[in-house]
């Protein structure tokens, strides 16, 4: 079966200082990833996804993950936060293939807040 | 383009009561999902439909959750006799069909309160 850890419940970073919003995953097969961010009172919104290819995956608002095979992680990374970012961010895993291969499996989520 | 919408936003019941959560995908979206969030856990899948089609049901955690998606279009979950584990938020989300690559977009969810 398929799992998500993040590990931190929340994450602190001044703003401008580089973020990192942790997770990994389990997964039979070769995993596509996903991060999401939800806003206050927003629904979820998509910021990038692994599938295959380059382990740098570039997303939305300057965010960007790195695929890492051997460790099975995909941290969201960011070079500068900003106050903005602050928000709650899931990571998510699904399989290729198989049944009910299309269902997303979410972790617990990490509130980052970045402080002015 | 307008994304997915959810109606209500928020809703307050009794335990035993019945409460119906709408859901309309993204205009031509054939795929369609439902999954909940209970109180600062993971977000869990309830269940998929391909257009009028349930493709996976195997997160509904009991019989008194009804899913429907008639004529492909908008889906309704239906909650009878809610209890007091079922409050939460629940999202739903759909995508494309077409390429299994797609992400899945997600509606601002409904907040469910079971008293």
């Amino acid at each position: 079966a398929q799992s998500v850890a993040q590990p931190e419940d929340q994450v602190n970073v001044a703003e401008g200082n580089p973020l990192t919003v942790k997770c990994t995953y389990s997964v039979s097969g070769n995993p596509y990833l996903f991060w999401y961010v939800q806003y206050p009172n927003r629904g979820l919104q998509f910021l990038l996804k692994y599938i295959t290819g380059d382990n740098l995956v570039k997303g939305s608002y300057g965010f960007e993950a790195e695929f890492n095979k051997s460790q099975t992680s995909f941290h969201l990374k960011k070079p500068s936060a900003l106050v903005s970012d602050s928000a709650l961010y899931f990571c998510a895993v699904r399989r290729i293939q198989g049944t009910g291969f299309q269902k997303l499996v979410f972790g617990t989520g990490t509130r980052l807040l970045v402080s002015p | 383009e307008a994304g997915v919408t959810q109606f209500p936003s928020h809703s307050v019941i009794e335990k035993g009561q019945t409460v119906t959560l709408r859901c309309d995908p993204i205009s031509g979206h054939d795929n369609l999902y439902w999954y909940r969030r209970v109180m600062g856990k993971e977000i869990k899948f309830l269940l998929h439909f391909v257009k009028e089609s349930k493709q996976d049901e195997s997160g509904m955690p009991n019989n008194r959750f009804l899913a429907e998606r008639t004529g492909g279009t908008y889906s309704t979950l239906k909650v009878q006799p809610a209890e007091l584990e079922d409050s939460g938020v629940y999202f739903c989300a759909s995508s494309p069909s077409g390429s299994s690559y797609n992400e899945q977009f997600f509606g601002p969810g409904t907040r469910l309160t079971v008293l």
